[in-house]
């Protein structure tokens, strides 16, 4: 059972547009959904991260907006550049005193065209 | 400061023979993990440690054992690895069940 699905699994933006990604997440124990940037051969970093009693969050460039309701959170990516062309992932954690780690999507692919 | 460091960086292995990754942070976290990545996979979660002398299994451990040798290192080995081992495995470190720190990954190739 996958319990953080992640879309689209590529995604080609226009440098300066806004890249957009999709997670739903299933467990409504989760209660931190941080995002992951990965360049190719180098793990994942840790991009930026909210909690549920937020609706967004805004570092830069990048913002994560969360909709408890719906169990639905996004990346969203403004002034895209080439720079950012980076596989993303997205993640989701429960507390419940445990350290069982962090649940992926399966990420998205993101190329930024100059 | 190297914070999570992982050996080898790459490693060939035949089918049946056996290996040991390893790991080893000085970030002073308690709970370690190990991850493989497969294309499309996404990471999934193989083993995990919260803290020295404990271990527990992730989402696929099958074919697979873990050391915590102590607060720093934590290993894990194939004892026969199989061509489905193939992949990029992470160790990864952090606080309780949030942010995660990654080590810059072991490419296993299983012929």
């Amino acid at each position: 059972q996958q319990q953080v699905k992640q879309s689209p699994q590529s995604l080609i933006v226009q440098k300066g547009g806004i890249s957009i990604i999709n997670c739903a997440y299933e467990n409504t124990a989760f209660d931190y959904f941080p995002w992951y940037q990965q360049f190719p051969g180098k793990g994942p970093a840790l991009l930026i991260a909210i909690r549920p009693d937020v609706s967004e969050k805004k570092e830069g460039r990048f913002t994560i907006s969360f909709n408890k309701s719906a169990k639905q959170f996004s990346l969203h990516i403004m002034d895209s550049q080439p720079g950012d062309s980076a596989t993303y992932f997205c993640a989701a954690s429960s507390g419940g005193g445990g350290a069982d780690g962090l649940t992926f999507g399966k990420g998205t692919h993101l190329i930024i065209q100059p | 400061n190297a914070g999570v460091t992982q050996t080898p960086k790459f490693q060939v292995l035949k089918t049946g023979q056996s290996m040991t990754l390893q790991c080893a942070q000085d970030m002073n976290h308690n709970s370690m993990y190990w991850y493989r990545q497969d294309p499309g996979m996404g990471l999934r979660l193989i083993y995990y440690s919260a803290s020295e002398g404990t271990t527990d299994k992730g989402e696929v451990p099958n074919g697979y054992n873990v050391s915590r040798l102590n607060k720093r290192e934590f290993s894990l080995r194939l004892e026969s690895a199989a061509p489905s081992q193939t992949s990029v495995y992470f160790c990864a470190t952090g606080r309780g069940h949030t942010e995660a720190f990654f080590g810059q990954g072991t490419r296993l190739t299983v012929v």
